[in-house]
């Protein structure tokens, strides 16, 4: 499976300003997706990140808030604007193992803001 | 849309017992994958165990077996010898087999309380 390195690790923010995750990982993958994880509650997909093309959102959410950075087949990068207290969440980015065919998490990123 | 329930919010289990987590999908899919993931308080979504819907045969690591039970679209997580380690949120997801642009869909999880 693939190993998937993300940061910041966690991170503490003040309200209005924005924080950018990024995820590196050690193969070429194809498709790069973005979770949020709200206190006590499942992931939810913020949106599919494909390289050389646009993003895309699912229901909810949306580029200006939420925009992606995909440059090439291993490295992404989600940026969270504006934050308000409710964006305090875990951030994970994932990616598809294909040969092992299951879906392969980085560390998650813990954002609280104040 | 397929949905995916975990209907068990939170469940313990004495240490070296046996405990099992259900999870129910719905989905007109023939060909499909379900997932066990496990998310420790590290936060790490770590893969405990996957099932083919093609293969009859149950799924089984180790400790961690599933009883897969495709009419009644079932997939039930047996953790056999639980350890303190095994302490975690388990959240339970389906992906059509076609993978494409399909998002895989989650459960809402159960916490999974070890008790010495």
């Amino acid at each position: 499976s693939a190993v998937i390195s993300q940061k910041p690790s966690r991170d503490i923010c003040q309200r209005g300003t924005s924080l950018t995750i990024q995820c590196q990982v050690d193969s070429q993958v194809t498709m790069m997706f973005w979770y949020r994880q709200q206190p006590g509650q499942s992931l939810t997909l913020i949106a599919t990140a494909n390289q050389g093309s646009e993003a895309t959102y699912e229901s909810g959410f949306v580029i200006d808030k939420f925009p992606i950075s995909r440059p090439n087949l291993t490295f992404s990068t989600l940026t969270v604007s504006n934050m308000s207290p409710e964006d305090s969440s875990i951030y994970l980015c994932s990616v598809f193992s294909a040969g092992a065919n299951v879906l392969t998490f980085g560390a998650g990123s813990r954002l609280t803001v104040l | 849309a397929q949905t995916v329930t975990q209907s068990q919010p939170e469940m313990s289990v004495q240490e070296a017992e046996t405990v099992t987590l259900s999870c129910t999908y719905d989905t007109s899919e023939s060909d499909y994958y379900l997932f066990w993931y496990k998310q420790p308080p590290s936060r790490q979504m770590i893969l405990v165990i996957r099932q083919e819907a093609y293969k009859q045969q149950n799924a089984t690591e180790n400790r961690f077996s599933v009883n897969f039970q495709k009419a009644a679209k079932s997939f039930s997580l047996k953790i056999s010898d639980s350890q303190l380690g095994d302490a975690a949120m388990y959240f339970c997801a389906y992906i059509r087999s076609d993978f494409g642009n399909e998002k895989l869909t989650f459960g809402t999880g159960t916490r999974l309380t070890i008790i010495p």
